[in-house]
C-alpha cells in the first residue's frame, strides 16, 4: 500500500477486556516500531521489529502487552486485561532500513477503556 | 528522567512571522535528531532531521539549528503560515547502537491569519 494501514481506527473495550491492534507497514519495509501517545503527550516507543524478530521489547509496560510479526510483514499488537490506563493512541511506524532514520507513521488506533 | 525537554508547550505566531520551538537533550550518545509534524487524527510525519556533525540545516521554510555543546536543538519556521498549524515533536536517538526515538512532548503551533 501506499502508507502505514492500521485497524481499526478506533476501539472501545471494557475494562478487563482483550484486544489486538493491526498495523500493516509500507511493502518491503525491514523495520517496525509500536509506539503509545496518550493525550497530548508525544510518542513513546513500546518494541521494535526488525523483520519477524523482535529486537527490543523494553518498552512494554507490563505483561499484558504482547507484539508479534510472524512474516515480517504485518504487526499485531495485543493488550491483555485491559485497564483504563490503556486508553491511548497507538501509533505504528515502519522504515525502510535497519535503522530508524525515516519512519513513516500510521494514523493509530485510539483505544479506549471504559 | 525525560531525555528530550521541549519548549513552550503552545505557541501562537502571526501569519508571516518565524515560529521557533527548542529541544533540549542529556544524553550525550544521541547521533540523530529529528522533527516530526503531527496533524490532529493523523500520525507523526518527518519535516526535518539533522546530525551533530553540521550546525544547521534548511529544507524550504525549515531549518534546524544545532548546539553540540548545549545539547540544545531548534526548529524554525519562516513565514508562518495557517497550514502550519499542527503539533511539532522533536525527538533523538542513538542509531549507532541502534536505539528507537525518543520524542519531546511537543509544541502545539498556530499560526493566525
Amino acid at each position: 500500500g501506499a502508507g502505514v494501514s492500521q485497524s481499526p481506527r478506533y476501539k472501545v473495550a471494557k475494562r478487563g477486556q482483550d484486544v489486538a491492534l493491526r498495523c500493516d507497514p509500507i511493502s518491503g519495509h525491514v523495520s517496525l516500531f509500536w509506539y503509545q501517545q496518550a493525550l497530548g503527550q508525544g510518542p513513546e516507543f513500546l518494541t521494535y521489529f526488525q523483520n519477524e524478530a523482535q529486537l527490543d521489547k523494553s518498552g512494554l509496560p507490563s505483561d499484558r502487552f504482547f507484539a508479534e510479526r510472524p512474516e515480517g510483514s504485518v504487526s499485531t499488537l495485543k493488550i491483555q486485561r485491559t485497564q483504563q490506563e490503556d486508553s491511548a493512541v497507538y501509533l505504528c511506524a515502519s522504515s525502510q532500513g535497519l535503522m530508524d532514520e525515516k519512519l513513516f507513521f500510521g494514523s493509530g488506533t485510539q483505544l479506549s477503556v471504559l | 528522567q525525560q531525555q528530550v525537554k521541549q519548549s513552550p508547550q503552545s505557541l501562537i505566531v502571526q501569519k508571516g512571522g518565524i515560529s521557533i520551538i527548542n529541544c533540549a537533550y542529556e544524553n550525550t550518545a544521541f547521533d540523530y535528531f529529528p522533527w516530526y509534524q503531527q496533524f490532529p487524527g493523523k500520525g507523526p510525519a518527518l519535516l526535518i532531521a539533522i546530525r551533530p556533525d553540521v550546525s544547521e540545516k534548511k529544507e524550504g521554510r525549515f531549518t534546524i539549528s544545532f548546539n553540540k555543546s548545549a545539547k540544545q536543538f531548534s526548529l524554525h519556521i519562516m513565514d508562518s503560515q495557517p497550514g502550519d498549524s499542527a503539533t511539532y515533536f522533536c525527538a533523538a536517538s542513538n542509531n549507532q547502537a541502534g536505539t528507537a526515538l525518543i520524542f519531546g512532548k511537543g509544541t502545539t503551533l498556530s499560526v493566525s491569519s
